[in-house]
Parts: structure tokens; C-alpha cells; sequence
């Protein structure tokens, strides 16, 4: 079956410093992608997503590639700020069920920044 | 614009009650996925909904049933609530069934 495969957290950095977050899947389709971030007492925002291999999501200096040959989409960003802590969720949706889109998550990174 | 609204934000019941939660989707969106998020977890997908019919469920019990309504808001319904039901409730909605999904803010019910 379908699922998705996250570096365990929590993930701790000073300000300015380089972030990467592992996630890879396994699916059976043709996934779609995606990272989304949830704020302390918040609901999920989507970051970023990628919808074919070889794409590159990218949103407020994230970034992440659709890695088609080592089932990755790692989350990357070059410069972390004290607001990026967060909890970040890698997921995906598998379009061969064309009833409904499920989408599989991830467990989860804690990303703590400080200054 | 609005985004998707959910009711109520928190939520005590006892175990044995039932439990109704509701969601708005984003304006002009048409499809409407519930979640389950357990403390310190990633979300579950109970189930989808699109013209006003179930599209596809996840591994949750019949325990757990939903509506789409002509307007395409939703009810979550949760009978005969264990104290495992504890969790945050995400409700996504999106244009169309293979779109991506944008989430509310979520109901957070707590079972005594």
C-alpha cells in the first residue's frame, strides 16, 4: 500500500542555518506530492507540492524535487528563521484510485529554531 | 476569500455520546476530505466526499459517518464516542476529487 516515510524529529537549528527534512513514499500510482506546516494550535497549510517527477515545489525559500528514482521528496531551505518552527508533514495523493484522494501523511517533523 | 471554516473549535462529550462537527469548504470548492489527527500525529483520512456522495473511506468504523450537503459544506458524525476518539478533526476541501486539498483549522474534541 501507499505510504510516506519522515526523518524523525524533533529537528533543532539556530537561525540562519541550512535545513533539509527527509521524507520518501512508496505508492503504487503516480503520486502527487506534497509538504504542508502546522503552526502550534493551528491546522495544516499547504508549503509546497509536485505533481509529476522532476518537478521542484518551492514556496517562501522551501523548496523540494520529485525524485522519481530514489522515491524522494526531501524539504530543503537555506536559511531558517525563529518563525519557521513548526511541525511539517510530508504527504501524498494517489491518483490511481480515481473514486477519491486520499491523502497519506507522513508523521511528522518538529523543527525548532533558535535565535 | 474565505477559506474552509470548521464548528465548533472544541468539543467535551462523554464516552457512549455522539458527536456532530461541521466544515465550510473554500469558496467554489466542491469536495470535501475528512481527517483524524491523534496527538503527536500525522493525519488519517476517514473519508471524501464529493456530490454529496462518499467517493472513498479510510479504515475507520461505521462508527464514523458523513454528509455532503447540495451546497457542499459537510457533517462529520461520530456515534457511540470511546475515549480513543480523542483528536483533532481536519476537514480539506478542493476543487474537484484528484485537486489539491486545503484545510481548516480544526475541531479539537476531547472524550471523558
Amino acid at each position: 500500500g501507499n505510504s510516506v516515510t519522515q526523518m524523525e524529529g524533533p529537528v533543532t537549528l539556530s537561525e540562519e542555518a541550512f535545513l533539509t527534512i527527509n521524507c520518501t513514499y512508496t505508492a503504487t500510482g503516480y503520486p502527487s506530492l506534497f509538504w504542508y506546516v502546522q503552526y502550534p494550535g493551528e491546522g495544516l497549510q499547504l508549503l509546497l507540492k509536485a505533481t509529476k517527477a522532476d518537478d521542484k515545489g518551492s514556496n517562501k525559500g522551501f523548496e523540494a524535487t520529485y525524485r522519481k528514482e530514489t522515491t524522494s521528496f526531501h524539504l530543503e531551505k537555506g536559511s531558517v528563521q525563529v518563525s519557521d518552527s513548526a511541525v511539517y508533514f510530508c504527504a501524498l495523493s494517489d491518483r490511481a484510485n480515481q473514486a477519491g484522494t486520499a491523502l497519506i501523511f507522513g508523521k511528522g517533523t518538529t523543527l525548532s529554531v533558535s535565535s | 476569500d474565505a477559506g474552509v471554516t470548521q464548528s465548533p473549535t472544541h468539543l467535551i462529550k462523554t464516552r457512549g455520546q455522539q458527536v456532530t462537527l461541521r466544515c465550510s469548504p473554500k469558496s467554489g470548492h466542491d469536495t470535501v476530505s475528512w481527517y483524524q489527527q491523534a496527538l503527536g500525529q500525522g493525519p488519517q483520512f476517514i473519508f471524501q466526499y464529493y456530490e454529496e456522495e462518499e467517493r472513498q473511506r479510510g479504515n475507520f468504523p461505521d462508527r464514523f459517518s458523513g454528509h455532503q450537503f447540495p451546497n457542499y459544506s459537510s457533517e462529520l458524525n461520530v456515534n457511540a464516542l470511546l475515549l480513543g476518539d480523542s483528536a483533532l478533526y481536519l476537514c480539506a476541501s478542493s476543487l474537484g476529487v484528484g485537486e489539491t486539498q486545503y484545510f481548516g483549522p480544526g475541531t479539537r474534541l476531547l472524550v471523558l
